[in-house]
């Protein structure tokens, strides 16, 4: 099945450091979905995007919907090591329901 | 917790035989998701129902089934099991039959031996 592209697969970073993710289609979305999965549990929603250019925060979290529909970009700023866990994007298109998901990014944050 | 239940939290069963994967979805929640994740090919979607009906399919194969109740819970049944069939399975819910947001439910382990 499809995936979407997500980078870097994996980040390993200090306690206190910003972090920068991005997810990428090769169609057109128009609804992209942010979630965190930790081992064991089922994915958590973090930010919800609905507009191109859309910029949207959550606490340390900022997520952007990209001009073109096809990226997105999620922004964690001062880590914490609660912040570790998998990172999904998903993205809807247009009146389906389905989300198609990204291939994750695993955060570590190291003290 | 975000209000979706899933049992069991753990399967493990043979090769060949059948289980039953129950969802209850959020209060309110109309449409129940079903996702498979598993590690090569990760979240992918297998179908959804929306208020008793079937809404939307995915990748789910012909082995698998699906039916939403009229008190809005949701059973995917999985039959002649193999052992790439072992995954965790995932239901969502969320009000709308498409356009919003969709809450995750803890998942079903399955192992197929």
């Amino acid at each position: 099945g499809q995936q979407l592209n997500q980078s870097p697969q994996s980040m390993f970073i200090q306690e206190g450091e910003d972090v920068s993710m991005n997810c990428t289609s090769s169609s057109i979305f128009n609804t992209w979905l942010w979630y965190k999965q930790e081992p064991g549990e089922g994915p958590v929603l973090l930010i919800a995007l609905y507009k191109a250019g859309e910029l949207t925060s959550n606490g340390r979290l900022t997520a952007q919907f990209g001009i073109t529909r096809k990226d997105s970009f999620l922004n964690i700023s001062a880590s914490i090591p609660s912040d570790v866990g998998i990172y999904f994007c998903a993205g809807r298109a247009g009146t389906a329901s389905k989300l198609t998901f990204g291939t994750g990014t695993r955060l570590q944050v190291t003290l | 917790d975000s209000g979706v239940t899933q049992t069991p939290k753990h399967l493990i069963t043979a090769t060949g035989q059948r289980v039953t994967l129950r969802c209850s979805p959020r209060s309110g929640d109309l449409s129940v998701y079903w996702y498979q994740q598993s590690l090569d090919q990760g979240l992918q979607f297998l179908i959804q129902y929306y208020n008793g009906e079937e809404r939307a399919k995915g990748n789910i194969l012909e082995r698998f089934s699906a039916q939403q109740f009229p008190d809005l819970h949701s059973e995917l049944n999985l039959s002649s099991l193999e052992l790439g069939d072992s995954a965790l399975y995932f239901c969502a819910s969320s009000p709308a039959h498409s356009g919003s947001e969709q809450f995750f439910g803890p998942g079903t382990r399955l192992t197929v031996l």
